[in-house]
């Protein structure tokens, strides 16, 4: 059963934004989205959440629609750094839902 | 300030040995947690302390498995009578708060290759 939809890849040219988009059609009014990264070899890396505003941090935007059935993850100047597998899930804020389970997430390729 | 650490960083074993994975949380997060993730597999979660209570051991594969915190703080994973099918990254997470709900941070995670 899952909980997001995400494209399996995309590319971006260096130095342009990179918006990624997830579905959560399901989601509950206490699911928070959280978006993570994951670079070649190396652990998870978290990047941002939000419930239903729109949030920003040093590293990227989080969109979530009005109707919170979906969200887009913003780079607003990716990297070649940023070349990643880039994970969306929902997670209930306030429980023990702290298993963490990531689906196929989105390779995002950066090319020079 | 350091993130989660873990060591080592790679481990190469025969099978039938035994191993030990350490991960040092971020300072001062109660929350721990080990999941392993398989050549091109999704996340597997192990283990979950936090503070004193009694952990949740519900993603422990095996009873070869078994895992401690000492002092609320590094984690140790042993791993006994290693087989191939272990063979996977080995990845610590810490957060802060209750219950698990806060964002976790991950280390950079041990590569086991059991031969």
């Amino acid at each position: 059963d899952a909980k997001t939809t995400q494209p399996p890849s995309m590319d971006c040219a260096e130095g342009r934004a990179a918006n990624l988009p997830c579905n959560h059609s399901t989601i509950s009014g206490n699911e928070y989205v959280y978006w993570y990264r994951q670079i070649h070899s190396q652990g998870p890396q978290y990047i941002i959440h939000g419930l239903k505003n729109n949030e920003t941090n040093e590293m990227a935007s989080l969109i979530i629609t009005e109707d919170r059935k979906s969200s887009t993850l913003i780079l607003p100047h990716a990297t070649l750094r940023d070349t990643a597998v880039y994970y969306c899930i929902v997670r209930v804020a306030g429980s023990n839902d702290y298993k963490l389970s990531f689906g196929a997430g989105t390779t995002v390729t950066v090319r020079a | 300030g350091a993130g989660v650490s873990q060591s080592p960083s790679n481990k190469v074993t025969e099978k039938g040995k035994d191993v030990e994975l350490r991960c040092d949380p971020i300072s001062g997060h109660t929350a721990l947690y080990w999941y392993r993730q398989s050549l091109g597999q999704g996340l597997e979660f192990l283990i979950y302390f936090q503070g004193n209570s009694a952990p949740d051991k519900s993603g422990l594969p095996s009873d070869r498995f078994s895992a401690e915190r000492t002092g609320g703080s590094v984690s140790t994973l042993t791993i006994q009578r290693t087989q191939q099918e272990d063979s996977a990254v080995y990845l610590c997470a810490s957060s802060s708060g209750l219950a698990g709900r806060e964002t976790q941070y991950f280390g950079p995670g041990t590569r086991l290759l059991v031969l």
